[in-house]
């Protein structure tokens, strides 16, 4: 079974603290997502990356970083959390452009920043 | 900017009945669509996929309808049961685009007894 395995399902920060969200797929998988997803806007893409150490901007990427040192994990950062950023984060992998195929996702993290 | 969009946030129906749940899209460029389910408190699930040079894909149950066109697709699930009950996505992406998905705002089908 391919998997796209979220470290926490559910995180409560606080305003201002530097949060981190791990992602691992087990599928070999160039491409890495996130995404984040609330009512009525559908999932949007926060950043995204097609190898070792290379990312890319997605839609909204204000406020948001993100790390791959290691092909299976993808990492997003909070620089420094607001209660705008409280939303269901999703994270999601795929084999490389030149093979259009679907995403994987994760099943998310559940974050409110308090 | 791109986007892609549903025209129903909501669709009721019986047990049984089909379903069809609608999207539309702005890119022309855009060549290959997908259609995700998501269940309360998981992840997107792929159910179908199509890409530009079909106009018709059929599943287990469901199909998906192309109109390169009018920029529509369609989503159509037969004699839909309660395990139906989701929030379903559509999805489009292009060529050369590293797969970045772009996301409609999903439509809630309830499936009622």
């Amino acid at each position: 079974d391919v998997k796209v395995t979220q470290s926490s399902r559910y995180l409560v920060k606080r305003t201002g603290e530097k949060v981190f969200l791990e992602c691992v797929q087990d599928m070999d998988h160039e491409n890495m997502f996130w995404y984040r997803q609330d009512p009525g806007l559908g999932l949007r893409l926060i950043y995204f990356s097609y190898d070792v150490k290379m990312k890319e901007k997605g839609d909204i990427p204000e406020g948001y970083s993100v790390s791959r040192e290691k092909k299976e994990r993808f990492s997003l950062i909070l620089e420094s959390a607001s209660t705008n950023q409280t939303s269901m984060y999703l994270c999601a992998s795929s084999l490389p452009t030149d093979m259009n195929t679907e995403a994987f996702f994760g099943q998310g993290t559940r974050l409110t920043v308090v | 900017g791109e986007s892609v969009g549903l025209h129903l946030p909501t669709l009721s129906v019986q047990e049984g009945d089909n379903s069809i749940i609608n999207c539309a899209y702005s890119n022309s460029a855009s060549d290959y669509f997908i259609w995700y389910k998501q269940e309360s408190g998981k992840g997107p699930q792929f159910i179908i996929d199509i890409r530009s040079n079909m106009d018709k894909r059929q599943g287990q149950r469901v199909t998906v309808l192309l109109n390169k066109t009018v920029k529509h697709l369609s989503l159509q699930i037969a004699a839909t049961q309660p395990g139906d009950s989701a929030v379903y996505f559509c999805a489009e992406t292009y060529s050369g685009g590293y797969n970045k998905l772009i996301f409609g705002a999903g439509t809630r089908l309830a499936v009622h007894p």
